[in-house]
């Protein structure tokens, strides 16, 4: 099956820095992929939807000013953390979703810990 | 908007034993899919199984079935001669024929295999 690539799998920032996350599609070209969100023994939540060549949509209640998101290629997306803080400590999850097998692929996650 | 629920937080069953989780949904759209998505402890989402709503025959993966009753929006996941590493949390998805909002996961459910 199709790869997904995400790097870092786990990071450890100072509060008020920020922190890049990549997303790699590796055998497929994706027009869109998506960013999560897991807080412990909690569900996925969707954060926004990453458009290629175009603004990100982001979901009711998510800041799109601390989430930066960038889908500059048809392969690559990136969520930049802005000015993180303490509650963005978090799991975060990438999806690219591939349109001919009607499937979403996962990267394998980021565990970000701000102190 | 769309929603999934999950009513078992937690199930266990004895190794070579058959479990069922359960999964309901509520759309309004006619055009959509179905996924049940294991996550072990390694965070990795990983496609267990896939229902399109168009096809009335319900979806089977080797030990892994599912009861697809699109009248009653319910989406169940059975589990054949269950093994010690389908110890995991199971995640039910729904996401619009075009894949392009993202996937709407239920709560989760905590599959505990006893040896």
């Amino acid at each position: 099956g199709a790869v997904v690539s995400q790097h870092p799998s786990r990071v450890i920032c100072k509060s008020g820095t920020s922190v890049k996350i990549e997303c790699r599609s590796l055998d497929f070209q994706a027009t869109t992929m998506f960013w999560y969100r897991q807080f412990p023994k909690q569900s996925l939540m969707l954060m926004a939807t990453s458009n290629e060549g175009s603004k990100a949509t982001y979901e009711q209640g998510v800041e799109k000013d601390k989430f930066l998101i960038n889908h500059a290629s048809l392969t690559l997306s990136t969520l930049t953390v802005t000015s993180a803080h303490p509650e963005d400590s978090s799991f975060y999850i990438c999806s690219a979703w591939d349109r001919m097998n009607t499937e979403a692929f996962f990267g394998q996650g980021t565990r970000l810990t701000v102190v | 908007a769309q929603t999934v629920t999950q009513s078992q937080p937690e199930m266990s069953v004895q190794e070579a034993e058959t479990v069922t989780l359960s999964c309901t949904y509520d759309t309004s759209e006619s055009d959509y899919y179905l996924f049940w998505y294991k996550q072990p402890p390694s965070r990795q989402m990983i496609l267990v199984i896939r229902q399109e709503a168009y096809k009335q025959q319900n979806a089977t993966e080797n030990r892994f079935s599912v009861n697809f009753q699109k009248a009653a929006k319910s989406f169940s996941l059975k589990i054949s001669d269950s093994q010690l590493g389908d110890a995991a949390m199971y995640f039910c998805a729904y996401t619009t024929g075009g894949g392009a909002d993202g996937l709407t996961f239920g709560k989760g459910t905590h599959l505990i295999i006893q040896p």
